[in-house]
């Protein structure tokens, strides 16, 4: 089945290290989304992207960067983790604007990152 | 600002029915999206609006007022398996605003 896939799917790290989260989908979609994911709080979008060439900041980019290798993987990293970085990280993919109607958002199976 | 709205958390029994409100201000309207996450996992697509009305599917429909900025989640003859958190999520200039999500807890 095409699907969405994030590695790892836990990780515990210390203040101050560099961390790379990864994802990767088979759905042949264009457009690629980083989220976190705070109890009480909606999704918040980190970065996106429309296509390979095409990167963008979301709501909370600061403390954030991101790496778009190829269609199909859209790495997420925290150059120097910090203690409020602790969320849950949600990959999502879409079709492009020509897709689907709905052109919903499909989501990775998450990423739990705890830093102490 | 941006801002959506729904509540907390609901409680319903098993085989009832049970309305979940969502309000939004946003920015730009393309549409408004239900999602469904069971915790600890993944939202997962339930339905569309971007029309006024109701658009219905099996047990779930979902209704859209867009001059009152208010969408409803309908779940009917509710099951165990519908305790979950539902994500109401706006549609506004190329991106999802998301709602924080109502927390559904489901009694026999």
């Amino acid at each position: 089945d095409a699907d969405v896939t994030q590695t790892p799917r836990n990780r515990i790290t210390k203040t101050g290290k560099r961390i790379m989260l990864e994802c990767s989908q088979t759905k042949g979609h264009d457009r690629m989304y980083w989220y976190r994911q705070d109890p009480g709080l909606g999704l918040r979008l980190i970065y996106y992207s429309f296509d390979v060439k095409d990167i963008n900041k979301g709501e909370i980019s600061d403390g954030y960067s991101v790496s778009r290798q190829a269609q199909a993987k859209f790495s997420l990293s925290l150059e120097s983790a910090i203690p409020n970085q602790t969320a849950l990280y949600f990959c999502a993919t879409s079709v492009g604007t020509s897709g689907t109607l709905y052109n919903e958002q499909f989501f990775g199976p998450g990423t739990r990152l705890t830093v102490l | 600002g941006q801002n959506i709205d729904q509540p907390t958390e609901m409680t319903a029994t098993e085989g009832a029915i049970v309305q979940i409100n969502c309000t939004y201000q946003t920015s730009g309207f393309n549409g408004l999206f239900w999602y469904q996450q069971h915790a600890g996992e993944a939202p997962t697509f339930l339905s569309y609006n971007v029309l006024d009305g109701l658009e219905e599917k099996g047990r779930f429909s979902s209704f859209l007022s867009r001059s009152k900025g208010y969408s409803y989640l309908l779940l009917k003859e509710l099951q165990m398996k519908d305790s979950a958190s539902y994500l109401c999520a706006v549609k506004s200039n190329y991106q999802l605003i998301w709602g924080a999500g109502t927390k559904l807890i489901i009694k026999p």
